[in-house]
């Protein structure tokens, strides 16, 4: 079946630097791929997305990459606070599809 | 705002045992999600309904049944607890378009005895 991939299971980083969590996806018909972040104790929450007719989309702090040739897409954090220390999740679906197909979570620690 | 309320917030349950666990949403989103997360893994799809009187399985639907009584609540019936089955079950809604973002409830904790 359909695969998301996140590459890096844990990610430790300095307050202040840059985050960088990358997916990679199976399905070429792939359109559609959100971020969801989940702190701890707590359930999930959307942060941002991206649709397959950009590139590159800037919310603040979070900047999301998708390269649709190698089919990847990537979360970039920076300026790093405690406060993004997390589960993230990506995620992928289809083109007129509610069915998203999640990755299996990156945790991360900003440590101060 | 909206909010998503999932009951109970904890379950515990035999081996064998039939479970339900109910979702309610007061954002009047047609679409509605079950998802299982076991630890430290990602989630996985149980069944989703598009809108009312719809009910479609997702990749983990066996050993699942699940009802969509009205357009505020969706409930998910573990048919036969099994001790492999302990994890975290999240509700979720959406607007019934792809591409837009999801909104999910606290979950409900099972534990299988």
């Amino acid at each position: 079946g359909e695969k998301v991939e996140q590459h890096e299971s844990t990610l430790s980083v300095r307050e202040g630097d840059s985050a960088v969590i990358n997916c990679t996806y199976t399905d070429t018909a792939s359109s559609y791929f959100p971020w969801y972040k989940q702190e701890a104790g707590k359930s999930l929450h959307f942060v941002i997305d991206i649709r397959s007719n950009v590139d590159r989309k800037q919310s603040q702090r979070l900047i999301v990459l998708l390269d649709k040739k190698a089919k990847r897409f990537s979360l970039h954090i920076t300026a790093t606070q405690p406060e993004d220390s997390a589960i993230y999740f990506c995620a992928a679906s289809r083109g007129g599809s509610a069915k998203l197909i999640f990755g299996e979570g990156t945790k991360l620690t900003v440590s101060s | 705002g909206g909010i998503i309320t999932q009951t109970p917030k904890f379950l515990i349950g035999q081996e064998g045992q039939k479970l339900t666990l109910k979702c309610q949403q007061n954002f009047n989103h047609d679409t509605m999600y079950w998802y299982r997360q076991d630890s430290g893994k990602g989630l996985r799809l149980i069944y989703y309904s598009i809108t009312e009187n719809d009910l479609q399985k997702g990749d983990l639907s066996e050993g699942y049944d699940a009802s969509r009584e009205k357009k505020s609540s969706f409930s998910l019936t573990v048919t036969s607890a099994q001790k492999n089955e302990m994890a975290v079950f999240l509700c979720a809604s959406s607007i019934p378009r792809a591409g837009y973002e999801q909104y999910f409830g606290p979950g409900t904790r099972l534990t299988v005895l």
